[in-house]
Formats: C-alpha cells, structure tokens, sequence
C-alpha cells in the first residue's frame, strides 16, 4: 500500500493478557517509529527503529514492552501482562531516513479490560 | 526535560484566520512541526520548520518561528469547516542519535459556519 499501515485497528484485551500491534511501514523507509497516544493528551515517543535495530528505546514505560523489526520492515511493538493503564492508541510512524518527514498510521486502539 | 505547550481550545468563524500558539522548551530542537488529527484518523504534517527559520508559507498556513522566545504559530488563512480538528505542535530531539518527535496536547480548532 501507499501508506504506513497498522494491524489491527482495535484491539480489545483482558487485563494480564499478551498483545501484540504490527506496523507495516512504507516501503524501502529506514525509519520507524513508534508512539502512543492516551485520551485528551499528544502522542508519546516510545520507541525508534534504524533498519532492524532500536536506536532509541527510551520511551518504553518498562519491561512489559518491546518491539522488534528483524527484517528492517514490518515491526512488532508486543505487551506483556497488559494493565487497563495501557489504553491508548498506538500510532506507528516512518520515514525515509532519520529527521526527514514521517509519515503516521492511522493508529491502533488498544482496550484492556 | 523537553516540553511542549498550546493551547487547547480555538474557535474561529469561516473565513476567518487562525492563529495556534506553542511554547516549546529544547533549545536544541532542529525542526519543528505542526500536524493535524482529525477524528480517527491518524497524524498529518501540514508543514514544518528548520530551527534557523523565522517565517515559513505554503499556500494558506504561515508558520513563525520565535526562536530567542520559543515560541512557534500557525496561521491558517481563510478557515475553512474542513479545518476543524486537533493540530499538534511537535519538536524533534536529535540527542544521542534519535529523532524522536515532542509533542504538546493539540488544540482543538473548531470552525463555525
């Protein structure tokens, strides 16, 4: 596809439960970002992505989160024993290279209950 | 910490011009962004700016950039409904290797006929 694209939409767990948000970026981007936004506020960093490896993880909130890109494409952002505190949307974002123009998904809306 | 204020509320009659505020703390940021986030969808970059920048135009936003007091603005002429939604004010943090993005709250920019 043209754009940056985020499987699935929604997802609604059960608290404690494993998840895990894919992003496919668009082709032939080097740069993937990934980045959650909680009800009323802006999207927080969490994780960036040069090629396969995570050149800045500094914005994952703990252990329970990780993300992997092993082929330099799609990225897997996963939880673990997720808390209803993880609600949000997740947004994935990539760009050409590092600083240039990043191009957002349309988010996908985690539910923990 | 970096930090990025707006905000959160405008209100403008069609036809009018918008002005959207932000504040921002880094001193180091390299480029600044204004995005638009309508509702579910995800992030669109309307324009950004180079940190050594004072003023930026592209068609009918017009960004100025006040570096010595951090402070950033969109314009928008001609207001249009379809301007209605949530624009993000964002920083890119180029510290230790990452070009994560800042981004402030939004604000909420609704139009009235």
């Amino acid at each position: 596809g043209a754009g940056v694209s985020q499987t699935p939409s929604n997802k609604v767990t059960e608290k404690g439960k494993y998840v895990e948000l894919r992003c496919d970026p668009i082709s032939g981007h080097t740069a993937l970002y990934w980045y959650r936004q909680s009800l009323g506020q802006g999207p927080e960093f969490l994780i960036y992505f040069q090629g396969t490896g995570a050149a800045d993880d500094s914005g994952l909130p703990n252990d329970r989160f990780f993300a992997v890109r092993p082929e330099g494409s799609v990225s897997t952002l996963k939880i673990q024993r997720t808390e209803r505190g993880d609600s949000a949307v997740y947004l994935c974002a990539s760009s050409p290279q590092e600083n240039t123009e990043a191009f957002f998904g349309q988010g996908t809306r985690l539910t923990v209950v | 910490g970096e930090d990025v204020e707006q905000s959160l509320f405008l209100s403008v009659r069609e036809g009018d011009s918008s002005v959207i505020n932000c504040t921002y703390t880094d001193s180091s940021s390299t480029y600044l962004y204004w995005y638009k986030q309508e509702p579910g969808a995800g992030l669109q970059l309307l324009t950004y700016i180079f940190s050594n920048m004072d003023m930026k135009q592209d068609q009918r936003l017009t960004v100025l950039l006040n570096k010595k007091d951090k402070h950033l603005s969109l314009r928008i002429a001609d207001t249009q409904t379809g301007d209605s939604a949530i624009y993000f004010c964002a920083e890119s943090y180029s510290g230790a290797g990452s070009y994560q993005l800042t981004f402030g709250k939004g604000t909420k920019l609704s139009v009235i006929p």
